[in-house]
């Protein structure tokens, strides 16, 4: 069964600071991994997705996420962090053998202080 | 938010009322979503439709129902079978040219509240 795993409820860093939410996935056959942020109230954006190639794949906004096959992991970076990033992050997954469904994290709360 | 719009942004329900919410896309994609949002939860799938007059229940469709008669529409009722509607739903489209490599875009939700 997919599965996708966001360990820390909450991250907390300091502006200008690196940032960074985890993001864990379980899935049979290839995984297509996406990354989206929801701010109070809205719908989901979409910030990159990684479906085949260089494992670091750049997006929205100085955003950056970095695919590691062996650790099943697809964790999100910044360089440095600004006070308007905070908001709500969800890690998504889809696979070539799961149907049309994509399986979201929990998410995770990110707070970033002036 | 994209060409997708969700109306109204709040919806109140009596008990044993049904509701419908509304999702509307100009991005014509074929694929569309509802999910099902509550707190400290990931998105839960309620339905999908990848064409036009046919759609697939997800994880969590009972008390729920859809229609998809035109592709850029593609309303969800919750009937009075769903007994916690209380939640943010938020609908999604995607295109289906490359099926699972495809991202799915989101409207601002509706929050379903009972009264």
């Amino acid at each position: 069964a997919q599965s996708v795993a966001q360990p820390e409820d909450q991250v907390n860093v300091a502006e200008g600071n690196p940032l960074t939410v985890k993001c864990t996935y379980s899935v049979s056959g290839n995984p297509y991994l996406f990354w989206y942020v929801q701010y109070p109230n809205r719908g989901l954006q979409f910030l990159l997705k990684y479906i085949t190639g260089d494992n670091l794949v750049k997006g929205s906004y100085g955003f950056e996420a970095e695919f590691n096959k062996s650790q099943t992991s697809f964790h999100l970076k910044k360089p440095s962090a600004l006070v308007s990033d905070s908001a709500l992050y969800f890690c998504a997954v889809r696979a070539d053998t799961g149907g049309f469904k994509t399986i979201f994290g929990a998410g995770t709360r990110l707070f970033v202080k002036a | 938010d994209g060409g997708i719009t969700q109306s109204p942004k709040y919806l109140f329900r009596k008990e044993g009322q049904n509701v419908t919410l509304s999702c509307e896309q100009n991005l014509n994609h074929d694929a569309m979503y509802w999910y099902r949002q509550d707190p400290g939860q990931g998105l839960r799938l309620i339905y999908y439709s990848q064409i036009v007059n046919d759609f697939q229940k997800g994880d969590i469709a009972e008390g729920y129902s859809v229609s998809r008669e035109k592709k850029e529409s593609f309303p969800l009722t919750v009937t009075s079978a769903q007994k916690n509607p209380t939640a943010f739903y938020l609908c999604a489209s995607s295109t289906a040219r490359r099926g699972m490599q495809e991202t799915q875009y989101f409207g601002p939700g509706t929050r379903l509240l009972v009264l």
